[in-house]
């Protein structure tokens, strides 16, 4: 079956640039979205279709999907920014949704 | 606006059966599936399946097919997920959610509702 692939952790420094990956064999060819979870909380989609934003989500949080990788690309990161990020795809093959293991975000 | 609110906690005993509830708000319950998803503690986000509240049509992930139930009332826009057999590595925080319509992306959510199975 599909896998999706996440670094467990990113660390970044306030006001720097996060870019967080998810691989998968041919990802470029389907469409990603991701989700943004604090503790304690629901996720919190923060791109979806590789690209677009929900509103109300600023424009800070930015997607790109090719090849064999998609990159979530978190720009100017804020504490509240710290926390727990998942990719998800539509796998075909089983038809069902899949997430990714998810990595934490961690603002120094 | 689109509201997804679940029930309460609880605490259930290995060989027990749980029942979620997701009561729908702010959109026509049937043009919509539910999906549901689960996180242990401290793990990832796992797929359970989906429910068509439109035609009650299903769709269970592998790992806890015949044990789960999904079904909707259409009457009071509530869907519900049953739960049989629980076992200790069923402990985990359940949420249900719909998708975008025009993308399968997961735009809304329930709060979640925590399921402790414990003797």
């Amino acid at each position: 079956s599909y896998v999706l692939t996440q670094p467990p952790s990113v660390s970044v420094a306030p006001g720097q640039t996060a870019s967080i990956t998810c691989g998968g064999y041919n990802i470029g060819s389907i469409s990603v979205h991701w989700y943004q979870q604090r503790p304690g909380q629901a996720p919190v989609l923060v791109v979806y279709d590789d690209s677009d934003r929900p509103s109300g989500i600023p424009e800070r949080f930015s997607g790109s999907n090719s090849g064999n990788t998609a990159t979530l690309t978190i720009s100017r990161v804020e504490a509240g920014d710290e926390a727990d990020y998942y990719c998800q795809v539509w796998d075909n093959s089983s038809d069902h949704p899949l997430f990714g293991g998810g990595t934490k975000l961690t603002v120094l | 606006q689109v509201q997804l609110v679940q029930s309460g906690a609880e605490v259930k005993k290995p060989g027990a059966s749980v029942k979620v509830s997701c009561k729908a708000s702010g959109y026509t319950f049937t043009s919509f599936m539910i999906r549901w998803v689960r996180q242990a503690p401290g793990q990832g986000l796992e797929w359970m399946g989906r429910i068509s509240p439109y035609n009650g049509n299903t769709k269970y992930a592998q790992k806890v097919q015949g044990r789960v139930t999904m079904t909707t009332d259409t009457s009071t826009s509530t869907a519900y997920m049953e739960l049989r057999s629980l076992r200790y590595d069923d402990t985990a925080v359940y949420y249900c959610a719909r998708d975008l319509g025009s993308s399968s992306a997961w735009i809304y959510w329930g709060q979640g509702t925590l399921v402790t199975v414990s003797s």
